[in-house]
């Protein structure tokens, strides 16, 4: 079936670190691909989306590539802040008839300190 | 524009007791989907309501149903609560025929089990 595997957490950067969160799937189908981002005490916030293969997702500064030779879709961001401290989930859907249901990895708790 | 909201916001309810919860879809979706999110773990997906029809249903027991109403609007109810049904639940809604499938979350419902 369908699924989403990322990278396990937690991550502690620096503020103005590099950071790259991994992500692969696995689908039958052409999967539209998504980062989810989760603040403490709320519930998900669509980050950036990608549709088809080579498309580059971006958003607040984070990137992600769909690529479909590797099945992956790490996201990016060259600089991290201290606000962006959060749990990111990669996510897909695929377009199927009566079935368009979302899969989520598992989550990676990022945590950026000043 | 409004977007997702559920109701309420927490919940604490007894083993064996029944809950109901709501949630509104973003203004012009149609389809809701209702998500389970133990801690630390990502959504998982209860049920998907187009057209006041369940029409596609994840891995849960039939403790779990729920409705759509005309006006898009769903409810979840959940029959004999057990202490693992304790999770934030999130409604999300989408548009049938919309591009990217993607979803748009409410801020969920803290559902404790005691």
């Amino acid at each position: 079936g369908d699924s989403v595997t990322q990278m396990e957490g937690p991550v502690t950067l620096s503020e103005e670190a590099f950071l790259t969160i991994n992500c692969t799937y696995t689908a039958t189908g052409y999967p539209s691909l998504f980062w989810y981002v989760q603040y403490p005490g709320e519930g998900l916030q669509l980050l950036l989306k990608a549709t088809k293969a080579d498309d580059k997702g971006s958003n607040k500064g984070f990137e992600a590539t769909y690529r479909k030779e590797t099945t992956s879709f790490h996201l990016e961001k060259g600089s991290v802040q201290v606000s962006d401290s959060a749990v990111y989930f990669c996510a897909l859907s695929v377009q199927r008839y009566n079935n368009n249901d979302m899969r989520f990895g598992a989550g990676t708790r990022l945590t950026v300190k000043p | 524009d409004a977007g997702v909201t559920q109701s309420p916001t927490h919940l604490i309810k007894t083993r064996g007791q029944q809950v109901t919860l709501r949630c509104s879809p973003k203004s012009g979706h149609d389809t809701v989907s209702w998500y389970q999110q133990a801690l630390g773990q990502g959504p998982q997906f209860i049920f998907q309501y187009y057209e006041e029809e369940e029409r596609q249903r994840g891995n849960f027991p039939d403790r779990f149903s729920g409705h759509q109403f005309p006006n898009y609007s769903s409810e979840l109810n959940v029959n004999a609560l057990l202490l693992g049904d304790s999770a934030l639940y999130l409604c999300a809604s989408s548009l049938e025929h919309g591009y990217s499938y993607e979803q748009y979350f409410g801020p969920g419902t803290r559902l404790t089990v005691t």
